[in-house]
């Protein structure tokens, strides 16, 4: 059974710009959630998804956010992009994101904002 | 809102011997998760022993135990028979058990973790 897969690994961009992150899902998994890692602040909660709505989202501002598709997919979206955006993207997923399951993460995309 | 707290950003440890990672958390809950995770370099958090707020006993998953003090609210990890492999950060995190579905978790900070052959 394959993994999360998250795509790209790594990207540039420069400030202003937008981006777009995608996770696929382990197959059969509907909850996904998406991850900040930085040095700084370690790792921040940014939203998580299950059958395509939004059920819990965390203390980013609106140029961060999120949907997910019919077949679970997802992708996050960042507008008019920071120097401080640059990071580590995780998205984790498990059948329905309940407490006591399992969460899978992926390896994550690598932004960096120049 | 819960904390996490990592104070040992980094420890080494001998090869085949035993070290502990500590953790300590803040929280009014009285029904939670306690998680340790592991991230090597390849980036990918995984899951390396898991605990139940409400189960006494601590867990253990073969070369990997914690300690749970819920009264104290400290969760440490000990490693025994370190392996090369474990080299990696270390996260020690909290969930809620909240209302069933969707609680985020909240991670410390990290902690490094070198392996000495």
């Amino acid at each position: 059974k394959a993994g999360v897969t998250q795509t790209p690994r790594y990207l540039i961009k420069t400030r202003g710009q937008q981006v777009t992150l995608s996770c696929s899902p382990i197959s059969g998994h509907r909850s996904v959630s998406w991850y900040q890692q930085t040095p700084g602040q370690g790792l921040q909660f940014l939203f998580e998804y299950f059958s395509e709505t939004q059920r819990n989202k965390g203390n980013f501002p609106g140029r961060f956010s999120g949907r997910q598709f019919s077949n679970s997919r997802s992708e996050m979206n960042v507008s008019t992009l920071e120097l401080g955006d640059s990071a580590l993207y995780l998205c984790a997923s498990s059948f329905s994101g309940t407490v006591n399951e399992k969460l899978f993460f992926g390896s994550g995309t690598q932004l960096s904002v120049l | 809102a819960q904390t996490v707290t990592q104070s040992q950003p980094e420890m080494s440890v001998q090869e085949a011997e035993t070290v502990t990672l500590s953790c300590t958390y803040d929280t009014s809950e009285s029904d939670y998760y306690l998680f340790w995770y592991k991230q090597p370099p390849s980036r990918q958090m995984i899951l390396v022993i898991r605990q139940e707020a409400y189960k006494q006993q601590n867990a253990t998953e073969n070369r990997f135990s914690v300690n749970f003090q819920k009264a104290a609210k400290s969760f440490s990890l000990k490693i025994s028979d370190s392996q090369l492999g474990d080299a990696a950060m270390y996260f020690c995190a909290y969930r809620s058990a909240g209302r069933g579905g969707s609680e985020k978790l909240v991670f410390g900070k990290g902690m490094k973790l070198t392996v000495n052959p």
